[in-house]
């Protein structure tokens, strides 16, 4: 109940494409869901995140569709660029408000753009 | 400014060694993890620590033991080292003023043990 089940588990577009990262999960408990970015050799980074309140949201060229009855998630990238090549991760947080809780991460999916 | 940092970034040791990695954040968060990222990328939290007080505990061997001697650092010393430890170590922080629950991840320990 605690998994996050994420797709593809990589994506190739051209640049200027719309990739979109799919990601489910089980445990209604979820409050908070942040997708990460990570290059090779570094940590991840918060790219954007929602509350289950809202059914999108957009930051420049990211944005997150929630649809909470389907209980999945998923990323949108607009105007794509070999920049944003990279492996995105989705998560999922339990733990209401406070300042901890564990993030259940999905497994991945490896994103290239060509130019 | 670096926010989380992590000390070493590569560690390669033998088999049945002790380790350790350290980990420091300047955010100002109350809350600090540890995270394991195996070979295939997979991201899976081991510790967390909440105020210097061990709140998240996941069923990780007890060959490894964090240790948090205040709220801007978390260790993480690995005892008699197996092949299977061989991974990226991330320590994340979270608890600022704004967002309370974001996690910010450091830069990451490869630790190959051979």
């Amino acid at each position: 109940q605690q998994q996050v089940k994420q797709s593809p588990q990589s994506l190739i577009v051209q640049k200027g494409g719309i990739p979109i990262i799919n990601c489910a999960y089980e445990n209604t408990a979820f409050d908070y869901f942040p997708w990460y970015q990570q290059f090779p050799g570094k940590g991840p980074a918060l790219l954007i995140a929602i509350r289950p309140d809202v059914s999108e949201k957009k930051e420049g060229r990211f944005t997150i569709s929630f649809n909470k009855s389907a209980k999945q998630f998923s990323l949108h990238i607009m105007d794509s660029q070999p920049g944003d090549s990279a492996t995105y991760f989705c998560a999922a947080k339990a733990g209401g408000g406070t300042s901890y809780g564990k993030l259940t991460f999905g497994q991945g999916t490896i994103l290239t753009v060509h130019p | 400014d670096t926010a989380v940092s992590q000390t070493p970034k590569y560690l390669v040791t033998q088999m049945g060694n002790d380790k350790s990695i350290k980990c420091e954040q300047n955010l100002g968060h109350d809350t600090m993890y540890w995270y394991k990222q195996d070979s295939k990328k997979f991201l899976k939290i081991m510790f967390s620590y909440n105020n210097k007080e061990l709140i998240i505990n996941e069923t990780v061997p007890n060959r490894f033991s964090p240790k948090s001697p205040d709220k801007a650092h978390l260790n993480l010393h690995i005892n008699s080292l197996e092949l299977g430890d061989s991974a990226v170590y991330f320590c994340a922080s979270s608890g600022g003023r704004e967002v309370r629950y974001e996690q910010y991840f450091g830069p990451g320990t490869r630790l190959t043990v051979t």
